[in-house]
């Protein structure tokens, strides 16, 4: 298992255009996090999935965010209609977590820098 | 809503001299507290944890300190070395998602 990977790590766009990041979690965790890291900045919680089920959003997910794990296992995360605000980099975590003991600790990928034009 | 705070974006330390991290925290529902380092071009990667049950926990070099009445955490590295020069950022979990503060940049000089 190569952890958590995430794809493609750098992408640069023009506004307006849509784009798509994919993460590939580590296969035995049945969670999966997007974050939001911008400069000078800590990871900004965005979406959570247990399994395929989405189960917490934040609001700083607007309607041109949208995030799928379609069979619980990798997901994807599509930005539509780009704005120069969106340049950040998005993270991906996963974990394993069953019931509510212990520390949930989560596995970054490297991210995905995303630059709007 | 900002409910993770490390208030010093940057510390210098000496080698070998002790590196202490600072974390406050707003939301009293948080069950465990985490600290995560961050290289360059990396992602951040689990260092230790606490739970809210506790006040000290120790991992080799690395000791974290709870204290719930101030909803305040630390990070205490000693010796500090070189290759613990790095982005350190305090994390808050209630089970579900987990919110990061803003980091603080550790430099720690040969």
């Amino acid at each position: 298992d190569t952890g958590v990977s995430q794809d493609p790590r750098h992408k640069i766009t023009k506004r307006g255009q849509n784009v798509t990041f994919r993460c590939d979690p580590i296969s035995e965790h049945n969670r999966l996090y997007w974050y939001r890291q911008t400069l000078g900045q800590g990871p900004e919680f965005l979406t959570y999935f247990q399994n395929e089920a989405q189960l917490e959003k934040s609001r700083l997910l607007s309607d041109r965010f949208s995030a799928e794990r379609p069979k619980g296992s990798f997901s994807t995360l599509e930005i539509q209609r780009t704005e120069q605000g969106d340049s950040a980099m998005y993270l991906c975590a996963s974990s394993f977590r069953q019931g509510a003991s212990g520390a949930n600790v989560l596995t970054f990928g490297a991210g995905s820098r995303l630059t709007v034009l | 809503d900002q409910q993770v705070k490390q208030n010093s974006p940057s510390l210098s330390v000496q080698e070998g001299r002790i590196s202490i991290l600072n974390c406050d925290y707003t939301n009293s529902m948080f069950d465990y507290f985490l600290w995560y380092k961050k290289y360059p071009a990396e992602g951040p990667t689990f260092l230790i944890s606490i739970s809210s049950i506790k006040d000290k926990n120790e991992d080799g070099r690395f000791t974290v300190f709870l204290n719930k009445s101030a909803k305040h955490l630390s990070l205490h590295i000693v010796p500090s070395q070189p290759g613990d020069s790095a982005v350190y950022f305090c994390a808050a979990s209630d089970n579900n998602d987990m919110r990061f503060g803003a980091g603080t940049r550790l430099t720690v000089k040969p």
